[in-house]
């Protein structure tokens, strides 16, 4: 166990409607990333969290956006749901230059309807 | 563009054998790269690191090698075990970034017995 826990692991919701995953991160770790894993594929960085603050962004749209609390919690949040977000939804807590391992979650799988 | 490739989409080896794995890359100098096994459903796990100016690195029956002139890295499981089979995926951290991952989409491994 990783120690890195995420909530829900299974989801459905409807194409436009929006959704909130969450994150706890790893003891000590103040450094919270999100991947999305689409189905044979490997995961893609959406963005990262340092010190409450976004640290760094991938290639995703504005309506993915996220948060990360003074415990080092985090939460991803998709607006305007599209069929293509079906995915698996990877939280992973690090140090800050990766270095290290990532310690990821066992993941939420989102299913767009 | 940039490119991380893992040549092989599926592995399939016997029970004994060395299992070898690459990655290749284009368009990046990565400061580390990383060896995830991940199993379905759920998260990717940590295996190895190794940095830039390393050659090689060993973890029990696992080795990873990191060549940065030809721009690959190979990854070996040395005396298979069907408890091997998953599928792994590699990572690559790039200079001067935030430390996120940026995954091969992986190849995924079979140990029959």
């Amino acid at each position: 166990e990783t120690g890195v826990t995420q909530s829900p692991t299974h989801l459905i919701k409807t194409r436009g409607q929006q959704v909130t995953l969450r994150c706890s991160s790893q003891s000590g770790h103040n450094t919270v990333s999100w991947y999305q894993q689409a189905l044979g594929q490997g995961p893609q960085f959406i963005f990262q969290y340092y010190r409450e603050e976004e640290n760094g962004r991938g290639n995703f749209p504005p309506r993915f956006s996220g948060l990360q609390f003074p415990n080092y919690s985090s939460e991803l949040n998709v607006n305007a749901l599209e069929l293509d977000d079906s995915a698996l939804y990877l939280c992973a807590s690090s140090s800050p230059n990766g270095n290290t391992e990532a310690f990821f979650g066992q993941g939420t799988r989102l299913t767009v309807v | 563009s940039q490119k991380i490739e893992q040549n092989s989409e599926a592995l399939n080896i016997q029970e004994g054998k060395t299992a070898t794995l690459t990655c290749n890359y284009t368009n990046y100098s990565p400061a580390y790269l990383q060896w995830y096994r991940q199993d379905p459903g759920r998260g990717p796990v940590f295996l190895l690191l190794i940095r830039e100016n390393e050659k090689e690195k060993r973890k029990e029956r696992l080795k990873v090698t990191f060549d940065t002139t030809l721009k690959q890295s190979l990854f070996h499981i040395t005396a298979s075990q069907p408890a091997d089979s998953a599928t792994y995926l590699c990572a690559l951290v790039g200079r001067g970034s935030q430390g996120n991952l940026i995954f091969g989409k992986g190849t995924k491994l079979s140990v029959k017995p």
